[in-house]
């Protein structure tokens, strides 16, 4: 089964804080991407990568980056994170194999910020 | 620009009641639709995934349809159960969009009482 791990299910920070969200897959996938869930508004995008040190910008990329160094892992980063960034965030990957896929989903880490 | 909605947005169903879920989406361009079930403070699992030259995909006591031409997709469930209680969320993969880039709607919330 794929397993898809995030690095923490609850977190409590400051505003001003540099936060790090991580994300860890264990099927090879080449595809990850980075969406948070907020009521009302469902899931949005905000980063996704292809592959190793690549990314790309998703719908609401404002006030984030991403880093991937190695194929499993990619993190998530609030440079300064500010109250609007409270939401539930949600890691997903997916293989890039020729075939239509669905994408596979970490159990979240809901954020609060204060 | 992809717009994804669900009706209703709440259901609430005595258990062995079979239910219809709708979403409708406003640009007929797509890859595939998937549908995901959302368990309380969790990640997404995938439940049925209709690639654009498909009309309808079954998992057990699940039925998706897609009328690609119409904008729109059912997911029937049959004989429900109290485990069924969860949140669904349809997702579209649009041709304008990108691969690999879903845009989700907001989810129903279904309920099944004993």
């Amino acid at each position: 089964d794929v397993k898809v791990t995030q690095s923490s299910r609850y977190l409590v920070k400051r505003t001003g804080e540099k936060v790090f969200l991580e994300c860890v897959q264990d099927m090879d996938h080449e595809n990850m991407f980075w969406y948070r869930q907020d009521p009302g508004l469902g899931l949005r995008l905000i980063y996704f990568s292809y592959d190793v040190k690549m990314k790309e910008k998703g719908d609401i990329p404002e006030g984030y980056s991403v880093s991937r160094e190695k194929k499993e892992r990619f993190s998530l980063i609030l440079e300064s994170a500010s109250t609007n960034q409270t939401s539930m965030y949600l890691c997903a990957s997916s293989p890039s194999s020729g075939r239509v896929e669905t994408q596979y989903f970490g159990p979240g880490t809901r954020l609060l910020v204060l | 620009k992809q717009e994804v909605t669900q009706i209703p947005a709440a259901l609430s169903v005595p258990e062995g009641e079979n239910l219809v879920l709708n979403c409708s989406f406003t640009d007929s361009a797509i890859y595939n639709l998937q549908w995901f079930r959302q368990d309380p403070g969790k990640g997404l699992t995938s439940l049925l995934l209709i690639q654009s030259s498909q009309r309808e995909q079954t998992s057990g006591r699940l039925n998706a349809s897609l009328d690609k031409s119409s904008g729109r997709s059912t997911l029937y469930i049959a004989a429900s159960q109290p485990g069924d209680s969860a949140t669904y969320l349809c997702a579209v993969e649009g041709r304008n969009t990108g691969f690999q880039k879903l845009v989700f709607g907001t989810g129903t919330r279904l309920l099944v009482s004993p």
